[in-house]
C-alpha cells in the first residue's frame, strides 16, 4: 500500500496562494491522489482527485508530474476558514481501494 | 438530501461491555467505510463493503471488532468486551462506487470507562 509524506503543519497569510506537497514514491499503476480537508469535530471532506498532469475544481488545482512520485494541491487565495488539516492520499484498485490516512498538513491561515 | 448519519454521536460503556454503532449511508451509495479516528491523527482504516459484501476487514484491530451490512445500506460495527484502548472516534464513510469520492458522517465519539 502506497505511503504518503507532507508536511506536518503550513502557515500563510489571507490573499495567498498555498500550495502543499505530498510524496508518494511507491504509487502503484492504478492508484488515484486524493486530497480531503477536515476542519475540527467534523468527518474529512473530499477536495479533488487526479491520476496524472493538472486537475482544478472551484477550489483547488492538483499539481501531478509526469512520474507521479509526487503532487502538489494548489489553494488560491486562501481565507481564514481554509484554516484545516489537508490528507494526501493514494489508492486505487492495485490496494483494493484502501486508504492510508497520514496525520495530514495542519494549515493555518493568518489574518 | 441527506448525507451520511451515525448514531449514536456519543457512547459511553464500561469495560468489558458489548457495543453496536450504527452507519447510514447515502442512498444509492454502493460502497461504505468504517474508520477508527483520534486525535491528532488521520483516519484509520477498518474495514468497508460493497452492497452487503464485506470486501476487506484487514484493519480490524482484532476479533472483538466486527461489521456488517446485511441488506447492503445500514451498517453496524460491533466491538465485543470493550477495552479502554478501545476509546476513540468511530467514522462511517460511503461512496457511490469504489474508488469515488467519500462522504463522511458525523462519527461516534466512544468512551470506554
Amino acid at each position: 500500500l502506497a505511503k504518503t509524506t507532507q508536511p506536518i503543519s503550513m502557515d500563510s497569510y489571507e490573499g495567498q496562494e498555498v500550495n502543499i506537497t505530498c510524496s508518494h514514491n511507491n504509487i502503484a499503476t492504478n492508484d488515484y491522489i486524493t486530497w480531503y480537508q477536515q476542519f475540527p469535530s467534523q468527518g474529512p471532506r473530499f477536495i479533488i482527485q487526479g491520476y496524472k498532469t493538472k486537475v482544478t475544481n472551484e477550489v483547488a488545482s492538483l499539481f501531478i508530474p509526469a512520474d507521479r512520485k509526487s503532487s502538489t494541491l494548489s489553494l488560491p487565495r486562501v481565507s481564514l476558514s481554509d484554516t484545516a488539516v489537508y490528507y494526501c492520499l493514494v489508492g486505487g484498485w492495485d490496494s483494493n481501494y484502501q486508504l492510508i490516512w497520514g496525520a495530514g498538513t495542519k494549515l493555518i491561515i493568518k489574518p | 438530501g441527506a448525507g451520511v448519519s451515525q448514531s449514536p454521536r456519543y457512547k459511553v460503556t464500561k469495560r468489558g461491555q458489548d457495543v453496536a454503532l450504527r452507519c447510514d449511508p447515502i442512498s444509492g451509495h454502493v460502497s461504505l467505510y468504517w474508520y477508527r479516528q483520534a486525535l491528532g491523527q488521520g483516519p484509520e482504516f477498518l474495514t468497508y463493503f460493497n452492497y452487503e459484501a464485506q470486501q476487506d476487514k484487514s484493519g480490524l484491530p482484532n476479533d472483538r471488532f466486527s461489521a456488517e451490512r446485511p441488506e447492503g445500506s445500514i451498517s453496524t460495527l460491533t466491538i465485543q468486551r470493550t477495552e479502554q484502548r478501545d476509546s476513540a472516534m468511530y467514522r462511517c464513510a460511503s461512496s457511490l462506487s469504489e474508488g469515488d469520492e467519500q462522504f463522511f458522517g458525523p462519527g461516534t465519539r466512544l468512551t470506554v470507562l
